[in-house]
């Protein structure tokens, strides 16, 4: 059973028409993670949430913006999408402190940008 | 430095032969190194890993060999099968004291195990 959901998998916008991800876990993770990945390139970490602590990476673009109204629930939006935004977008999820370091990964929501 | 440089882009193998994927990293302060094999169309999955306090970690048919004075880790994959054509990534990560896993990935071996 799949236990880090995204939806939708596949996501078709236009150019600058606000696009929302979504994520949901059944795991009970108390960390939930989105990572950006581009065509033959390595995740790349956006923003996590531990609990209701939001994280953001330095160099994530304000474009970027993250929800997380409850444990279950993440979702990313992408507010004014650019064609650089392409890219397979990546939810995971980990326990917290003190225990081992995995992350569950999702299969990915592929957004294309026109 | 965060980077992770990870070696060789894409790699052909031979059925029953070893597969080889060597990682190197700059920043001391990670402390965790797991490899995570990912197929088309999914999304990674933890294949093994590894923390510095130790030299290699073997699981079945994978190795990870660490080298903490070089900064280099590798993976091994022992008689590579076809099943196993994916990419694989390694990752070091960073603690931030807060409990949460900041992984910086390398970017990506697409290996091939040809019959």
């Amino acid at each position: 059973d799949a236990m880090v959901i995204q939806n939708p998998r596949y996501q078709v916008t236009q150019f600058g028409k606000p696009v929302t991800l979504s994520c949901s876990q059944t795991l009970n993770h108390n960390v939930m993670y989105w990572y950006q990945q581009k065509s033959s390139q390595a995740p790349k970490l956006l923003f996590h949430y531990y609990d209701k602590d939001f994280n953001n990476e330095a160099d994530t673009p304000d474009n970027f913006q993250s929800r997380r109204p409850n444990t279950s629930f993440c979702f990313l939006d992408i507010r004014s999408p650019g064609l650089g935004d392409a890219a397979m977008y990546l939810c995971a999820t980990s326990r917290g402190q003190g225990v081992t370091g995995e992350l569950f990964f999702g299969e990915g929501s592929r957004l294309t940008v026109l | 430095q965060q980077q992770v440089k990870q070696s060789p882009q894409s790699l052909i193998v031979q059925k029953g032969g070893i597969s080889i994927i060597n990682c190197a990293y700059e920043n001391t302060a990670f402390d965790y190194f797991p490899w995570y094999q990912q197929f088309p169309g999914k999304g990674p999955a933890l294949l093994i890993a590894i923390r510095p306090d130790v030299s290699e970690k073997k699981e079945g048919r994978f190795t990870i060999s660490f080298n903490k004075s070089a900064k280099q880790f590798s993976l091994h994959i022992m008689d590579s099968q076809p099943g196993d054509s994916a990419t694989y990534f390694c990752a070091a990560n960073r603690d931030s004291g807060a409990g949460s896993y900041q992984l910086t990935f390398g970017k990506g071996t697409k290996l091939s195990v040809i019959p």
